[in-house]
């Protein structure tokens, strides 16, 4: 089945560094991208859609220049946290589907944690 | 988007049906009813799908109410790997977008 794969699954990062998030589609291509950010025990909360050869359309309340978002292939999005603070510790996940699929496939989520 | 609610949560014993319910009084004629579930530490994982019609699959079975204002999720026989957050969802069949509700916490009693 088709699967999505991110990277990396943990990172602790220093307060005020960024961090990049990578979602791979591994055997389909997927124009369209979306991440989420879960805090613990609450449900997936949509940050953004990644739109490949486009800018990325953000959730109201979404920092963009906060949450860079890169859709540079069919295959790959990535979600860079710039200047992360102890608030941006969270689970954030990913996910894409096949054009004309109805199942979507998530990633198996990053947990970051900024100290 | 079209709301649905569910329980917070709900216990089952173990090797016993399963039945998790869900309220879409909202839901309009092109929204599919759809399910993910969550384990722990995981992204969400597609469990079934549906319109009108009830489905089975090889993990669970909807079934769905004839004015599709709620519809049910069983599981057959519970296992403890089936603890996790599920989730009812409905989507446009044009829209790519899943927005999660709060779900409902199933805990397996051994």
């Amino acid at each position: 089945g088709a699967v999505v794969s991110q990277h990396p699954s943990r990172v602790i990062c220093k307060s005020g560094t960024s961090v990049k998030i990578e979602c791979r589609s591994l055997d389909f291509q997927a124009t369209t991208m979306f991440w989420y950010r879960q805090f613990p025990k609450k449900s997936l909360m949509l940050m953004a859609t990644s739109n490949e050869g486009s800018k990325a359309t953000y959730e109201q309340g979404v920092e963009k220049d906060k949450f860079l978002i890169n859709h540079a292939s069919l295959t790959l999005s990535t979600l860079t946290v710039t200047s992360a603070h102890p608030e941006d510790s969270s689970f954030y996940i990913c996910s894409a589907g096949r054009t004309g699929g109805t199942e979507a496939f998530f990633g198996q989520g990053t947990r970051l944690t900024v100290v | 988007d079209a709301k649905t609610t569910q329980p917070n949560s709900m216990e089952s014993n173990e090797e016993e049906p399963v039945h998790l319910p869900c309220n879409h009084s909202t839901i309009s004629g092109t929204d599919y009813i759809h399910w993910y579930r969550q384990l722990p530490s995981q992204g969400p994982e597609y469990v079934i799908h549906g319109l009108t019609s009830n489905v089975n699959n090889r993990m669970a079975s909807l079934a769905i109410a004839e004015d599709r204002k709620s519809s049910t999720l069983i599981l057959h026989r519970a296992t403890l790997r089936d603890a996790a957050v599920y989730y009812c969802i409905l989507r446009d069949s044009w829209d790519d977008k899943i927005i999660f509700g709060k779900g409902t916490r199933l805990h397996i009693l051994p």
